[in-house]
């Protein structure tokens, strides 16, 4: 079955500065690749997915994430962040039968 | 583009008391969707998979008598938490792929805080 890994719960950030939140997953088969956000007492909102093709996938409000096969891993990245990135993201790994599966979440919290 | 609505968006009552949460997608059909549990500070733990004409498939150590799903057509799921306690409250949250592949983004309810007094 296939995880992800999200490695740091918190990460602070100060405004207009870089983020990187590290995703790392484990499958036996292909698998599919997101970032979700979620705000509080909200849904999840998909911020970019990785299904094939270039490695670099670009998403909504300037994020990105590169999906590296030989590391397993899916960062996301963000080079200038806002006030309002302030929430919880999730990476999540999905098969073929759609069955989604979460990591732990990362806080990001971006600082004046 | 896809919508998936969820209702109520948070319930309060008495300890005993049953309670049903609706996931509805509403300009696509879903075969499939999803029901989430999320504590605290948490990430989404899949409780269970809905399927449309047939059972839900549940997660290990769900309890399938205290979650009762049903998924009668191809917009409709719905999760009841049969008498319910302090420790069911939890936010819930349902997805629906738009499209049966596993390369499809799911699309996420706005969630249901429910809370057991």
């Amino acid at each position: 079955a296939q995880s992800v890994t999200q490695l740091d719960s918190q990460v602070p950030v100060f405004e207009e500065a870089p983020v990187e939140l590290r995703c790392n997953y484990s499958s036996s088969v292909s698998v599919y690749l997101f970032w979700y956000v979620q705000y509080p007492n909200q849904g999840l909102q998909l911020l970019l997915k990785y299904l094939s093709g270039s490695t670099l996938v670009k998403g909504i409000n300037g994020f990105e994430a590169e999906f590296n096969k030989s590391q397993t891993s899916f960062h996301l990245r963000k080079p200038s962040v806002h006030i309002s990135d302030t929430a919880e993201y999730f990476c999540a790994v999905s098969g073929e039968n759609n069955d989604m599966r979460f990591g732990a979440g990362t806080r990001l919290t971006v600082k004046p | 583009g896809a919508v998936v609505s969820q209702h109520p968006s948070w319930v309060i009552c008495k300890s005993g008391t049953s309670v049903k949460i609706e996931c509805r997608s509403l300009d696509f059909q879903a075969t499939t969707m999803f029901w989430y549990r999320q504590f605290p500070k948490q990430s989404l733990m899949l409780m269970a998979t809905s399927n449309e004409g047939s059972k839900a498939t549940y997660e290990q150590g769900v309890e399938k008598d205290k979650f009762l799903i049903n998924h009668a057509s191809l917009t409709l799921s719905t999760l009841t938490v049969t008498s319910a306690h302090p420790e069911d409250s939890s936010f819930y949250i349902c997805s629906a792929p738009d499209g049966g592949h596993g390369n499809q983004p799911q699309h996420f309810g706005d969630g249901t805080r429910l809370s057991i007094l």
